[in-house]
């Protein structure tokens, strides 16, 4: 299993909901990774999270809140979002934080904040 | 800083030609890995081929294969017998064992691959 599974593949939400973003492997892999990519960009990193201990916030505004249960999985709450955070957000694992091992994107989810 | 510089922005091929995307870095780390992500409309980033900065070999994964001109701080991908299905964006990425903690993406290149 060399998959990276996120869920959903959609999401519409206005600026008061809260949701979630979910984001699954079974690779055994001890880092994961949130990223944003808006169109036609590439991906900016937002989270690691290194053997489920968050270890780089890219400054980003708390409306974003990564959690990382288990070694397994990694989410990303959302709330009070902001039209302009409308993008396609990308999860990935690797081995090791560190890229000499191959790292594994999931499909993304298309958020659109209305 | 690291940086990464892809200056195609849209390419296209006809199917069974050959393509080379460009890229060149900047960098001051000994050691570092250089790579090529294609991520087509499905919108899932794949791996296409990796260079480790210490192998003086040009990585090659089957139709692809890369330029490696270290001095020159050059990587590009070279295509060939192109098919519809790499149609897609193109990402060159670096990464530097002892002063990056994450991917520097370039802005990237789409290729268009037509019949």
């Amino acid at each position: 299993d060399t998959e990276v599974t996120q869920t959903p593949k959609h999401l519409v939400m206005g600026m008061t909901n809260k949701k979630s973003l979910k984001c699954e492997q079974h690779m055994g892999h001890r880092a994961m990774y949130w990223y944003k990519q808006k169109a036609k960009k590439p991906p900016e990193l937002m989270f690691v999270y290194s053997y489920e201990k968050l270890s780089i916030n890219e400054s980003v505004p708390s409306r974003f809140s990564p959690e990382c249960p288990n070694s397994s999985l990694l989410n990303l709450h959302l709330h009070a979002l902001q039209p302009e955070d409308s993008a396609l957000y990308l999860c990935a694992s690797s081995l090791t934080p560190e890229f000499d091992t191959e790292a594994f994107f999931g499909q993304g989810t298309r958020l659109t904040v209305v | 800083a690291q940086t990464v510089t892809q200056s195609q922005p849209e390419m296209s091929v006809q199917e069974a030609e050959t393509v080379t995307l460009s890229c060149t870095y900047d960098t001051s780390e000994s050691n570092y890995y250089l790579f090529w992500y294609k991520q087509p409309p499905s919108r899932q980033m794949i791996l296409v081929i990796r260079q480790e900065a210490y192998k003086q070999q040009n990585a090659t994964e089957n139709r692809f294969s890369v330029n490696f001109q270290k001095a020159a701080k050059s990587f590009s991908l070279k295509i060939s017998d192109s098919q519809l299905g790499d149609t897609a964006m193109y990402f060159c990425a670096f990464w530097g064992r002892y002063n990056t903690d994450k991917l520097i993406f370039g802005t990237g290149t789409r290729l268009q691959v037509f019949p």
